[in-house]
């Protein structure tokens, strides 16, 4: 049973370009969490999707920032327009149920690096 | 709202001494998770522990051992013998079960980094 798949590992882009984070949760998981880690600090938590819908994004930035998790295929964490301050480790996390009842499984993260 | 404090920020031991990380938490709800990660050098997040509200009992696993106190809003952890292997940061972490079962974020706290030397 493969557990959580993140690509790419690691995103270099430059300042204005887009990014697109992809997260394909554990077989028979329909929750999926995005976290970003800055560097030396902890997780923050981003957004929570359940298939086609977005639950919770309070802790999404207002603009640039989109998330979605088709019917079909992985989950996406979208940039658009990067910046240097997006450059963080981006951790997605899935479960089978909600999130205090069910541990989540973590995937290695992508590393963006904003230049 | 819910909140985790580590207060360490970085511990070093030197190899076979025993290390207790603290974490102590905030919620109003009754019913909570608490967790446990280890982040290595390499970067992914490996689950070590999670614990419920109404289970007390302190729990060890092999050099771990995590010592719950609903009295300090306290869930420390122990790493007894440490070995260079255990050199990471780790986090600890809070989910409110939410008394209705809707959905409840997990929040972490900032980490203790921990470097054991040889």
């Amino acid at each position: 049973n493969a557990g959580v798949m993140q690509n790419p590992r690691h995103l270099v882009r430059r300042r204005g370009q887009e990014a697109r984070l992809r997260c394909s949760p554990m077989k028979g998981h329909s929750h999926v969490y995005w976290y970003r880690q800055l560097p030396e600090e902890g997780l923050k938590f981003m957004v929570y999707l359940q298939k086609e819908n977005i639950i919770d994004e309070s802790g999404m930035p207002k603009e640039r920032f989109s998330a979605e998790f088709p019917k079909e295929g992985p989950s996406i964490l979208r940039i658009q327009q990067v910046v240097r301050g997006d450059s963080a480790a981006y951790f997605c996390a899935s479960s089978a149920g909600l999130a205090g009842y069910n541990e989540q499984f973590f995937g290695p993260g992508t590393r963006l690096t904003v230049l | 709202a819910q909140k985790v404090t580590q207060a360490q920020t970085e511990i070093s031991v030197v190899e076979k001494e025993d290390v207790t990380l603290d974490c102590v938490y905030e919620t109003r709800d009754t019913t909570y998770y608490l967790f446990w990660y280890k982040q290595p050098p390499s970067g992914e997040l490996v689950f070590l522990i999670r614990r419920n509200s109404f289970d007390e009992q302190n729990e060890i696993s092999g050099r771990y051992s995590w010592n719950f106190q609903k009295s300090t809003s306290s869930f420390n952890f122990t790493i007894t013998a440490s070995q260079v292997v255990d050199s990471a940061v780790y986090f600890c972490a809070l989910s409110e079960g939410g008394n209705s079962g809707g959905y409840q974020k997990v929040t972490f706290g900032t980490g203790t980094k921990l470097q054991v030397i040889p």
